[in-house]
C-alpha cells in the first residue's frame, strides 16, 4: 500500500534550535518524495523535492531508501519557518499520473 | 504570472443541495488535480485530468462526486446531494504535464474552496 506517515502533529522549537520533521513512506516501486509547505493564509507550495537535492530556505531532506524515510531538517529554525509542512510522494513508473499522496502534516511552531 | 485560481473561496450550503466548485489552472498546464483537505483525513487526492480526459478518478469518494474539464483549461468539481461529511477545503493544482518515468512536475496549488455543509 502507498502511504506517507508524519508521526508528529505539532513540533514546537525555539528560534535558533535545530529542526527535524519526520516522514516515513511505504511504496512498492520507485517513489519521488516532496515536502510542501503552507504558511498562514497562503496556498500550499512546493518546498523541495528529493530529485533536486537542493537546500531551500536552509531546509534539506535526504531520501533514505533503507529506512524509507525523507526527513526534513534545518540547523537553525527561524520564526518565519512557522507553518504546516506536508510530506508527499508520487510514483515514478511510466503509468504514473503524478498524483500526490500526502502525509497528515506537521505544524512547526518556532517560538522567539 | 497568474497562478491557479478557484471560486468561490467559501461556500455554505444545506445538506442535500448540489454544489459546483471551479478551478482555473495556470495557462498552458495540461495536468490538473483535485484534492480535498479535511480535518482528520489530511490531504486526499480526488481526480486527475490530462487535457480534458480523466484517466485517474480513483480518489472520488462516491458517485455523488464528478468533475469535468473543458478546453484543456477550466475544471468544475460537482458534488450532488451534499452531506455534512463533504465539508472540507477543496484544492485544485495544475502542472505543465505529467511525465511518467522521468519524474513528476511541480504542482501549483490554488487557494482552495472552503465548503461547509449545514
Amino acid at each position: 500500500a502507498q502511504r506517507v506517515t508524519q508521526p508528529e502533529k505539532l513540533l514546537s522549537v525555539f528560534k535558533g534550535a535545530p529542526v527535524e520533521l519526520k516522514c516515513n513512506y511505504s511504496y512498492s516501486g520507485s517513489p519521488e518524495l516532496f515536502w510542501y509547505v503552507q504558511y498562514s493564509r497562503q496556498r500550499l507550495q512546493l518546498l523541495l523535492r528529493h530529485i533536486s537535492r537542493e537546500s531551500i530556505k536552509g531546509f534539506t531532506a535526504d531520501l533514505n531508501k533503507g529506512e524509507t524515510s525523507f526527513h526534513l531538517k534545518k540547523p537553525f529554525a527561524q520564526e518565519e519557518d512557522s507553518a504546516m509542512y506536508y510530506c508527499a510522494l508520487s510514483g515514478r513508473a511510466s503509468s504514473n499520473t503524478g498524483k500526490l499522496i500526502f502525509g497528515q502534516g506537521t505544524t512547526l511552531q518556532v517560538k522567539p | 504570472g497568474a497562478g491557479v485560481s478557484q471560486s468561490p473561496s467559501n461556500k455554505v450550503t444545506e445538506k442535500g443541495k448540489d454544489v459546483e466548485l471551479r478551478c482555473d489552472p495556470i495557462s498552458g498546464h495540461t495536468a490538473l488535480y483535485w484534492y480535498r483537505q479535511s480535518l482528520g483525513q489530511g490531504l486526499e487526492f480526488l481526480i486527475y485530468f490530462q487535457g480534458n480526459s480523466a484517466p485517474d478518478k480513483s480518489g472520488l469518494p462516491s458517485d455523488r462526486f464528478s468533475a469535468e474539464r473543458t478546453g484543456g483549461s477550466v475544471s468544475t468539481l460537482t458534488i450532488q446531494r451534499t452531506q455534512q461529511e463533504d465539508s472540507a477545503v477543496y484544492l485544485c493544482a495544475s502542472s505543465p504535464l505529467s511525465i511518467g518515468g522521468a519524474g513528476t512536475d511541480t504542482q501549483y496549488f490554488g487557494p482552495g474552496t472552503r465548503l461547509t455543509v449545514l
